[in-house]
């Protein structure tokens, strides 16, 4: 069974960087074709795609956002790892991981989500 | 960068009614569309990906068409746990959303 579960701060402060961790199980980061991404919705809006990361250390980013953006794994501790520089208000969000199927785009298991608000 | 679109932006169904959402992209992206249903508070739900497949454990009511730039998501008869918001997504870009709610 595949289960992913976000953790961060749910309050970070304008201009700061954003970590955000995703803490997976049921399956490795080291199996071909398997990856992990990103997603975030703020309140009332819809899904929006940030980053996803390969078993072969293939990174992709959202091109709007791609100078803030920074998506790395940790094999052996089942994690990987989303840093957003320079936070704004407008990153007031939930953000989720999730696991896309093998060779396809689409997620078919995603975590819970974390809120995050940025604020002063 | 491929936009999608997605219309109607709020859809009103009675159930048992079928309910019938578009997905459009800016350029040709074959079968490569998925989609995915959200209720309020709960992260979303892949319905279908490759345009057509319906994931594990989704009911046979959800059918996905369409390839290129022009996508269909059919429920053939709205049951009461399907009223919520439906995206689209090919690869790094979502849909902004269809919301189903009740006539």
């Amino acid at each position: 069974q595949i289960t992913l579960k976000e953790s961060g701060p749910t309050l970070v402060k304008p201009t700061q960087t954003l970590t955000l961790t995703c803490t997976f199980s049921g399956f490795s980061l080291s199996t071909s074709g398997v990856g992990v991404g990103w997603i975030r919705q703020p309140p009332g809006k819809a899904l929006e795609w940030l980053a996803l990361i390969y078993w072969d250390d293939d990174k992709r980013y959202s091109p709007s956002l791609k100078s803030r953006l920074t998506i790395t794994k940790d094999t052996s501790k089942n994690q990987v790892v989303l840093t957003m520089t320079n936070m704004d208000p407008v990153d007031t969000a939930t953000y989720y991981c999730a696991h896309p199927i093998v060779a396809t785009d689409a997620f078919d298991i995603w975590g819970q989500g974390t809120m995050v608000t940025v604020s002063s | 960068e491929i936009v999608m679109t997605q219309s109607p932006a709020t859809l009103s169904v009675s159930p048992g009614e079928r309910a019938t959402l578009s997905c459009r992209a800016s350029q040709s992206v074959s079968s490569n569309l998925a989609w995915y249903q959200q209720k309020p508070g709960q992260a979303p739900r892949l319905l279908i990906y490759g345009a057509s497949t319906r994931a594990t454990g989704i009911p046979a009511r959800f059918s996905g068409s369409g390839s290129g730039t022009e996508f269909t998501l059919t429920i053939s008869s709205l049951q009461s746990e399907d009223f919520a918001v439906y995206y689209c997504q090919h690869r790094g870009t979502f849909g902004p959303g269809t919301k189903v709610d009740i006539k």
